[in-house]
């Protein structure tokens, strides 16, 4: 199985509101990360995971909060966010961090922030 | 600055026919090159991984080369499809693996 799952597929929220992206992988695999992707462009790193600590964050707001609580579940939490913030949000996994190692990509969730 | 590039930014060619791919980056150290497909509204998929030492590397009708010594890479495809119409983005991860690199895409759309 080199499947990484995400949900939910869209979601509306309001900027007032707490929502979240949740992805899941049974490949075993010990990175786990986070872009988000605006439309026509490629995707930009938000957060990286290895071992369920966070090894990267690349300078991303507060109002997105990552959670690693095992090896196979990666959360995105939501909070305040803006309308800019609106985008589609990959999750993708890899055997490890370090060297090439294939990284596979969920179908992503697709987010509108009115 | 670490940076790659990538060209043509779109490419349009009919069914049948072959393209290649261009990717020029500075990343330095480097550790490896990878080349993905994304379909509209999917998440990338990967479609080969280069090492410092290899030149060549095929995943069927798509074949990418590196030259590590000029910080060059392409991406040839061979007798294109109407599914091969997608964005093709090359990302380059340094030596210490905290830095991915993407490059801005071609977008390529294969007619019949």
């Amino acid at each position: 199985d080199t499947e990484v799952t995400q949900t939910p597929k869209h979601l509306v929220m309001g900027m007032t509101n707490k929502k979240s992206l949740k992805c899941e992988q049974h490949m075993g695999h010990r990175a786990m990360y986070w872009y988000k992707q605006k439309a026509k462009k490629p995707p930009e790193l938000m957060f990286v995971y290895s071992y369920e600590k966070l090894s990267i964050n690349e300078s991303v707001p507060s109002r997105f909060s990552p959670e690693c609580p095992n090896s196979s579940l990666l959360n995105l939490h939501l909070h305040a966010l803006q309308p800019e913030d609106s985008a589609l949000y990959l999750c993708a996994s890899s055997q490890a961090l370090w060297g090439p190692d294939t990284q596979y990509f969920g179908p992503g969730t697709r987010l509108t922030v009115l | 600055k670490n940076q790659v590039e990538q060209s043509p930014q779109s490419l349009i060619i009919l069914e049948g026919k072959n393209c290649t791919l261009q990717c020029n980056y500075t990343v330095s150290p480097f550790s490896n090159l990878r080349w993905y497909k994304q379909d509209t509204g999917r998440g990338p998929v990967s479609l080969t991984i280069m090492t410092f030492s290899e030149n060549t590397k095929s995943n069927g009708r798509y074949t990418a080369t590196l030259d590590a010594d000029t910080k060059q890479s392409s991406l040839h495809i061979t007798a294109s499809q109407l599914s091969d119409s997608a964005s093709y983005i090359c990302v380059v991860i340094d030596n210490y693996g905290q830095n991915f690199v993407f490059g801005p895409g071609t977008r390529l759309s294969v007619l019949p």
